[in-house]
């Protein structure tokens, strides 16, 4: 069974600090996600990797960056933190594309909180 | 950019009566995925469907998916407390593509 871990699940910061989200997955997954959920605006994507140091915006990626120095740790860093990115996220984990057919596999997730 | 609208948003029903969401894509899709996220849980990824016209089912889960690759469903008979959640449909950008774009998914309610 696929595993994939968040290192927290619950997370406090202050604006403007640097904040690391780690996510590390068992299956040997080629690719990994970070995705962002919010009430009445659902899964959002952005930054996915589909192998190791390569690393693609999704649909919102202002105000984050990501690493990915081994297969299987994905990095979501934010560089100064907002009360706008206040949410849960999300990384994921798949074997193919998900435009071949092949699904994600999420962690718990992080709910963070920008105070 | 595709969009993936789903309805409805909220759904409450009688424990043993049915539920169905929908989803629309803009564009055609290579596949569609579901996926159902438990209350204070994360999504976990219940089937896909790849043909045109596909049917599958899940014990009481029948999911299908349109002739024109755009459209889908999961209809529920007899819902348990145990069905309980929020239902994401999900299409990729492109065959091929990493991609995922979600609906904004139903939220089901089951009043026992």
């Amino acid at each position: 069974d696929v595993k994939v871990t968040q290192s927290s699940r619950y997370l406090v910061k202050r604006t403007g600090e640097k904040v690391f989200l780690e996510c590390v997955q068992d299956m040997d997954h080629e690719n990994m996600f970070w995705y962002r959920q919010d009430p009445g605006l659902g899964l959002r994507l952005i930054y996915f990797s589909y192998d190791v140091k390569m690393k693609e915006k999704g649909d919102i990626p202002e105000g984050y960056s990501v690493s990915r120095e081994k297969k299987e740790r994905f990095s979501l860093i934010l560089e100064s933190a907002s009360t706008n990115q206040t949410s849960m996220y999300l990384c994921a984990s798949s074997l193919d594309p998900p435009g071949s057919a092949s699904p994600l596999h999420f962690g718990n997730g992080t709910r963070l909180t920008v105070t | 950019g595709q969009q993936v609208m789903q309805i409805p948003q909220y759904q409450h029903v009688q424990e043993g009566e049915d539920f169905t969401t929908y989803c629309n894509s803009s564009t055609t899709l290579s596949n569609i995925q579901w996926y159902k996220q438990r209350p204070g849980g994360h999504p976990v990824f219940l089937i896909q469907l790849v043909k045109s016209g596909e049917v599958k089912k899940q014990k009481r889960l029948t999911f299908q998916f349109g002739e024109a690759k755009k459209n889908s469903s999961l209809h529920i008979t007899a819902t348990q407390t145990t069905d309980v959640g929020t239902y994401f449909c999900a299409g990729p950008d492109g065959a091929g593509s990493y991609q995922l774009t979600f609906g904004k998914g139903t939220k089901l309610s089951v009043i026992p």
